[in-house]
């Protein structure tokens, strides 16, 4: 599989502040998905990027895709406490794996009022 | 409908003890997973089951052995359990990956508390 790197590991900011987690391989990325973890809850599928340069938007986040397909990052525009949860990015998997997800360690965003 | 349902939520037990996990997901997807989470956040592949073909990841104690009776369903059944299994174990589904890679969902979770 594609190990990939996550930083930061963790995240705390006020209300209203912009936040990024960025996402790294050693290794070129065929696809690169983000995923979204509340507290206490279970991975969600947010966006999965496969091109080369590729932006993507949802509303207040902005995922990108690096040219050189070896980084992404996942940034939120004002930040409100219904962001408040781990971001994980996940590469591909290989036939090694059964094609399952390797994920990065994830960020864990604090939103504080 | 959920699409992917666990069951228990949560699990405690004690140290040597065999307990089970059921997964079912209503997809109508090919290939399950099994993930571990540990306390530090971090999703581990345990198994993944496609068509009858079971990938082991080879970190995965053999106490641990999945069984699918048919396509809808991954059960995870552990024997001897021991402290260190502690954590949050979910499972997920997704369409057939391969050379392309599917969005994956993921049941609630089952946490399993062994004392």
């Amino acid at each position: 599989g594609q190990q990939v790197m996550q930083i930061p590991q963790y995240q705390h900011v006020q209300e209203g502040e912009d936040f990024t987690t960025y996402c790294n391989s050693s290794t070129t990325l065929s696809n690169i998905q983000w995923y979204k973890q509340r507290p206490g809850g279970h991975p969600v599928f947010l966006i999965q990027l496969v091109k080369s340069g590729e932006v993507k938007k949802q509303k207040r986040l902005t995922f990108q895709f690096g040219e050189a397909k070896k980084n992404s990052s996942l940034h939120i525009t004002a930040t409100q406490t219904t962001d408040v949860g781990t971001y994980f990015c996940a590469g591909p998997g290989n036939s090694n794996s059964g094609y399952a997800l390797n994920f990065g360690k994830g960020t864990s965003l604090l939103v504080t009022p | 409908d959920t699409a992917v349902s666990q069951t228990p939520k949560y699990l405690v037990t004690q140290m040597g003890n065999d307990k089970s996990i059921k997964c079912e997901q209503n997809l109508g997807h090919d290939t399950m997973y099994w993930y571990k989470q540990d306390s530090k956040k971090f999703l581990k592949i345990m198994f993944s089951y496609n068509n009858k073909e079971l990938i082991i990841n080879e970190t995965v104690p053999n106490r641990f052995s999945p069984k699918s009776p048919d396509k809808a369903h991954l059960n995870l059944h552990i024997n001897s359990l021991e402290l260190g299994d502690s954590a949050v174990y979910f499972c997920a589904s997704s369409q057939d990956p391969g050379t392309l890679s599917y969005e994956q969902y993921f049941g609630p979770g089952t946490r399993l508390t062994v004392t």
